[in-house]
């Protein structure tokens, strides 16, 4: 069974800094997916970004990046320019590589709040 | 492209009772699966459905139970609910693999009296 890891429970910064929110994960899988979820107030969950673990690449969508280190089972992300309505709780996820496509595990959540 | 509709939104029921939700999946998702919510657990996914089939089964108990029909719409049932039953429901489709990517709606607010 995999489990995900998010070892910080709430983190702030201040709005146009940078902030990282860590994850590890554990598995014997070698190919899979990792996911960073974000969940508002209004609580519908939204895709942030998605990693592959058979590219070194690690991903980018705008302001979001990843720290993807397969050996270590680590997968950070980065917010640069933070803004105010980045505030949220964000979950790491992983998902095993085969067909069966809806399931996840997440990680506890990390909740962030964007101080002006 | 409409997104993942819940319903309902919120829910009371009491012990005993029987409930049931309904998520109806982005067109042309034929991947639809359940997460329970709650502070102490966190996300723990319930179950998966592919073409009406269950493909997944988290670890609930039997009170638990899901279908999905030809439309891919799907319902989630608990029966006889007990008060640790409380939680946020979040629904997910998905086109399945490669992309994997799970699309959420907002979630069924059940509590239990």
């Amino acid at each position: 069974a995999q489990t995900v890891t998010q070892s910080q429970p709430e983190m702030s910064v201040q709005e146009a800094e940078t902030v990282t929110l860590s994850c590890t994960y554990d598995t014997s899988e070698n190919n899979y997916y990792l996911f960073w979820y974000k969940q508002p107030p209004s609580r519908q969950m939204i895709l942030v970004i998605r990693q592959e673990a058979y590219k070194q690449q690690n991903a980018t969508e705008n302001r979001f990046s990843v720290n993807f280190q397969k050996a270590a089972k680590s997968f950070s992300l980065k917010i640069s320019d933070s803004q105010l309505g980045d505030t949220a709780m964000y979950f790491c996820a992983f998902m095993k590589e085969d067909t069966n496509a809806g399931k996840s595990t997440f990680g506890d959540g990390t909740t962030l709040t964007v101080k002006p | 492209k409409a997104g993942v509709t819940q319903t309902p939104r919120y829910l009371i029921k009491t012990r005993g009772q029987q409930v049931t939700l309904s998520c109806s999946p982005i067109s042309g998702h034929r991947s639809v699966s359940w997460y329970q919510q709650t502070p102490g657990q966190g996300l723990q996914f319930l179950f998966e459905y592919f073409s009406e089939t269950q493909r997944n089964k988290g670890n609930f108990p039997g009170r638990f139970s899901g279908r999905q029909f030809s439309n891919s719409r799907s319902e989630m049932n608990v029966s006889t609910l007990e008060l640790g039953d409380s939680a946020l429901y979040l629904c997910a489709s998905s086109r399945g693999f490669p992309e994997g990517k799970l699309f959420f709606g907002s979630g069924t607010q059940l509590s239990v009296l």
